[in-house]
């Protein structure tokens, strides 16, 4: 199975500054038929499903503010708050769909300091 | 508006079966992948099962030859048939639809498994 493991576990940030999430996956989740890095990142609020903010590592699903982007390949990803705002307090979770398993990083808490 | 509704979770002793469903409403539903992904309280996402349109499944380890997943395209619902419960299997579980990874969720149903 790829484990995909984040860092740092919380993150304090305060309003307007920047944030950043790191996930490495225990194998690349590249693929040399597309060219595509299966990787994947979610927000979770509390008492709420996930939501896809940024899929094939660095495109921002429809709807996701531009203040967030995608970044890395291979096993190596970041995940980017330019401008953190009082909305954007959630967990954040990595996740690859290169193969099955599909597997999750643990989560990243996300607070305002 | 895509809109996926998951129901059937409940309290549950150890060694029991319980049937989850998700009704999906705002798409066509038969032309998408599906999955269930759950959630034990505090913790991370872990993925359950998938199954394509075309009638290919896949299970985690976890729940392999206890669970099984299944559709029924004329009513817009997925299912998951959960056998022989554990303790561990308390989670909220969700279901996903699958446009390149997981597009849309539903809102989750809680399963306590519990003497």
């Amino acid at each position: 199975d790829i484990v995909m493991t984040q860092s740092p576990d919380s993150l304090a940030v305060s309003l307007g500054a920047g944030a950043t999430i790191n996930c490495k996956s225990s194998q690349s989740v590249l693929s040399s038929f597309n060219n595509k890095n299966y990787l994947a990142w979610y927000q979770q609020k509390p008492g709420q499903p996930p939501k896809l903010l940024i899929y094939w590592a660095s495109t921002r699903e429809s709807g996701v503010p531009d203040r967030f982007s995608g970044s890395g390949s291979g096993t190596d990803f970041t995940l980017t708050i330019s401008s953190l705002q009082a909305e954007d307090v959630a967990v954040y979770s990595c996740q690859q769909y290169f193969t099955t398993p599909f597997t999750f990083g643990q989560g990243t808490k996300l607070e305002i300091k | 508006e895509v809109q996926l509704v998951e129901s059937g979770g409940t309290l549950v002793q150890p060694g029991g079966s319980l049937r989850l469903s998700c009704e999906a409403s705002g798409f066509i539903f038969s032309s998408y992948s599906m999955n269930w992904v759950r959630q034990a309280p505090g913790k991370g996402l872990e993925w359950v099962s998938y199954l394509s349109s075309s009638g290919t499944i896949y299970y985690a380890d976890s729940v392999k030859g206890r669970f099984t997943i299944s559709r029924d395209n004329a009513k817009n619902s997925l299912y998951l048939q959960m056998n022989r419960l554990r303790d561990e299997d308390t989670a909220v579980y969700f279901c996903a639809r699958e446009v390149t990874t997981f597009d849309s969720w539903g809102q989750g149903t809680l399963v306590t498994v519990s003497s």
